[in-house]
């Protein structure tokens, strides 16, 4: 069992806007910065948010924000090249670790 | 350009130990906090460890821990995974990641292809 909450599956079509989510509480979603993660077919994964931070090359069609303990990931005009598991991640401070979403499988019809 | 390169992984017995090593360019080295993540097949991704910019302070998820170490070469850019007591549910691809920060509390920006460790019985 996962120690945040994300959507099993979300999907869109082509132009669309989606948003998924990641709900945690006040020792890791509420206190620290969240880490959004995107894995295609299982192969590496690629950070297209950490923060408030686009990392360089990717597209602004991303966005993140977060509100007291969600976090969210913002994705305007899907593209069939954004179908992937998106995960989300940030520091738990009363495990000392890491904690990640069970991931959310974004389908782009 | 930032690159992390895993190596060390393969085929180890049950009970056995395996080192697995990631040589990280294009970057200070030094100046980053660095992780180690898992994906067991078929499965989402699972924290291992992590280490601060200077080795001082290590952490390590609950199912590792005692089992498990983490260190880093700064001379070398080099982060390693020290992994013993192996057992079939250690089975998984090993991605090491670039902290975004010098501790370890903020999230990663970069990642390796990974590794993969397969544990017989």
């Amino acid at each position: 069992q996962s120690s945040l909450t994300q959507e099993a599956s979300v999907s869109g079509t082509v132009g669309q806007k989606v948003t998924l989510s990641c709900t945690g509480n006040n020792n890791n979603i509420g206190s620290f910065a969240v880490g959004w993660y995107q894995q295609i077919s299982h192969g590496a994964p690629k950070t297209v948010m950490f923060g408030n931070f686009l990392p360089s090359g990717i597209p602004d069609r991303f966005s993140g924000s977060k509100s007291g303990t969600t976090a969210s990931l913002t994705i305007s005009g899907l593209r069939p090249e954004d179908e992937a598991d998106y995960y989300c991640s940030t520091w738990d401070y009363s495990l000392s670790a890491w904690v990640f979403g069970g991931g959310t499988k974004l389908t782009v019809l | 350009e930032v690159q992390l390169v895993e190596s060390g992984g393969g085929l180890v017995q049950s009970g056995g130990s395996l080192r697995l090593s990631c040589a990280g360019s294009g970057f200070i080295f030094s100046n980053y906090a660095m992780h180690w993540v898992r994906q067991a097949p078929g499965k989402g991704l699972e924290y291992v460890s992590g280490i601060g910019d200077n080795g001082e302070h290590t952490y390590y998820a609950k199912s590792v821990k005692d089992r498990f170490t983490i260190s880093r070469d700064n001379s070398k850019n080099t982060l390693y995974l020290q992994m013993g007591s192996l057992r079939s549910d250690d089975l998984a691809v090993y991605y090491c990641a670039r902290g975004t920060g010098i501790v370890v509390v903020t999230p990663v920006d970069y990642w390796g292809q990974g590794t993969l460790v397969s544990v017989s019985s």
